[in-house]
């Protein structure tokens, strides 16, 4: 089946300084990737889409420059944190689509904690 | 903004017994699926129902879908304690089925609790 990875599973971070979370599908080339936050408990929100080789398009509330959204090839997606604060913090999950498939494929998911 | 709505928020069953979560959407669809998250987990897709279809089985899941009402239904027979987990729904709503401006939408979820 297919199966996509990421990559830290957990990272701690002072406050101030930028995480990269990397995702990757693995038998299978993503033309498009989409990146989730989920707080404790709560539901997934869709923080942006990408697909490769265009810029990523973020839902309304999401800040561009915070979260910065790279999909240079069909097999990975980077989503890096800027200037991390405590309130970033939460569970970054991403996933995957193939073309013409209307399944997801979803990453073990990133626990970030900002310090 | 939350299309799908899951109700009960919580759940909590014996081993054995039936587990049923509803999901409740506000507009059209293309499709709706629902999965699952174990704690502090990814998330694992359960199945696939289309918006022309009404019922869907497989395995010990069965779901139903229902567009008049625009809900949704998941059930789990024989429920076992490895079933406890949150489980979602998840809406496809994009004006062209997984066009360029296909995204899903997810509800609360409902956390099930199995209890051997």
């Amino acid at each position: 089946g297919a199966v996509v990875s990421q990559h830290p599973s957990r990272v701690i971070c002072k406050s101030g300084t930028s995480v990269k979370i990397e995702c990757r599908s693995l038998d299978f080339q993503a033309t498009t990737m989409f990146w989730y936050r989920q707080f404790p408990k709560k539901s997934l929100m869709l923080m942006a889409t990408s697909n490769e080789g265009s810029k990523a398009t973020y839902e309304q509330g999401v800040e561009k420059d915070k979260f910065l959204i790279n999909h240079a090839s069909l097999t990975l997606s980077t989503l890096t944190v800027t200037s991390a604060h405590p309130e970033d913090s939460s569970f970054y999950i991403c996933s995957a689509r193939e073309v013409l498939v209307k399944e997801q494929f979803f990453g073990p998911g990133t626990r970030l904690t900002v310090l | 903004s939350q299309q799908g709505e899951e109700d009960p928020q919580a759940l909590s069953i014996q081993e054995g017994e039936n587990a049923t979560m509803n999901c409740s959407y506000k507009t059209s669809i293309n499709n709706l699926q629902w999965y699952r998250q174990n704690s502090g987990r990814g998330l694992v897709h359960l199945i696939l129902i289309r918006s022309n279809e009404r019922e869907k089985h497989s395995g010990r899941l069965r779901v139903t879908l229902d567009t008049s009402k625009k809900s949704s239904s998941l059930l789990i027979t024989a429920s076992r304690a490895a079933d406890t987990a949150s489980y979602f729904c998840a809406t496809d709503e994009g004006i062209v089925s997984g066009g360029s401006n296909y995204k899903l939408t997810f509800g609360k979820g409902t956390l099930l609790t199995v209890n051997p």
